[in-house]
């Protein structure tokens, strides 16, 4: 039971372009969300997050929104450079429980020069 | 600062081994959590532990493996009688807090089974 899903395995964008990384979830008890991204062996590298009492959030380049209604939140990269180009991790956590976050399967973007 | 250290980076161990990971969280982080990824898939939640203490332990598989967090030294995850299934790479992440901040992820130790 996947309860975090990121439909998109791969991306391709021009660099100085947008790239939109999309995530949904189910559990409607995750009340965080944040967004990883990873290099090949290397560890995830925390990129932004957004409460769920928001709807948006801004830090440079990436923007994160959050759709509660429809249990979806979005990442855009605004311009996109090659450097971008990783696994983009969307991850989710309830709070109010247990502290674990639940990550979806990752989606590998690659921006082209 | 040193980030969160993990090692080793590789280890190699035949069917029926035990396998030791270790992590180091960062200065001032006294909660660790360790994930796990398959390959092609996202990471998965094992066990997170405070100094001393395992406070959750939901995503850990009932046998076979183990994880501690002493007052002195880095946490553990002990993997006993290791299995080809068990090759994966283990992440270990910290946080100065409840995870409700963003955590801080290790490099990972790739452990291969053969």
């Amino acid at each position: 039971d996947q309860q975090v899903k990121q439909n998109s395995p791969s991306l391709s964008v021009q660099e100085g372009r947008i790239s939109i990384l999309n995530c949904d979830y189910t559990n409607s008890m995750f009340d965080y969300f944040l967004w990883y991204k990873k290099y090949p062996a290397e560890g995830p590298t925390f990129l932004i997050s957004i409460s769920s009492i928001k709807d948006k959030n801004e830090d440079g380049r990436f923007t994160v929104f959050l759709n509660k209604s429809a249990k979806h939140l979005s990442l855009h990269i605004v311009p996109s450079q090659p450097g971008d180009s990783a696994v983009y991790f969307c991850a989710a956590s309830n709070t109010g429980s247990a502290r674990q976050l639940t990550f979806g399967s990752g989606t590998q973007l690659t921006v082209l020069p | 600062n040193a980030g969160v250290m993990q090692n080793p980076r590789h280890l190699v161990r035949r069917r029926g081994q035990e396998a030791r990971l270790r992590c180091s969280p960062m200065k001032g982080h006294s909660h660790v959590y360790w994930y796990r990824q398959l390959p092609e898939e996202g990471l998965k939640f094992m066990v997170y532990l405070q100094k001393e203490n395992i406070i959750d332990e939901s995503g850990m598989p009932k046998e076979r493996f183990s994880a501690e967090f002493p007052k002195e030294g880095p946490s553990i995850l002990r993997i006993q009688q290791v299995v080809r299934g068990d090759s994966a790479a283990y992440f270990c992440a910290s946080s100065p807090g409840p995870l409700n901040t963003e955590a801080f992820f290790g490099q990972g130790t790739r452990l291969t089974v053969v």
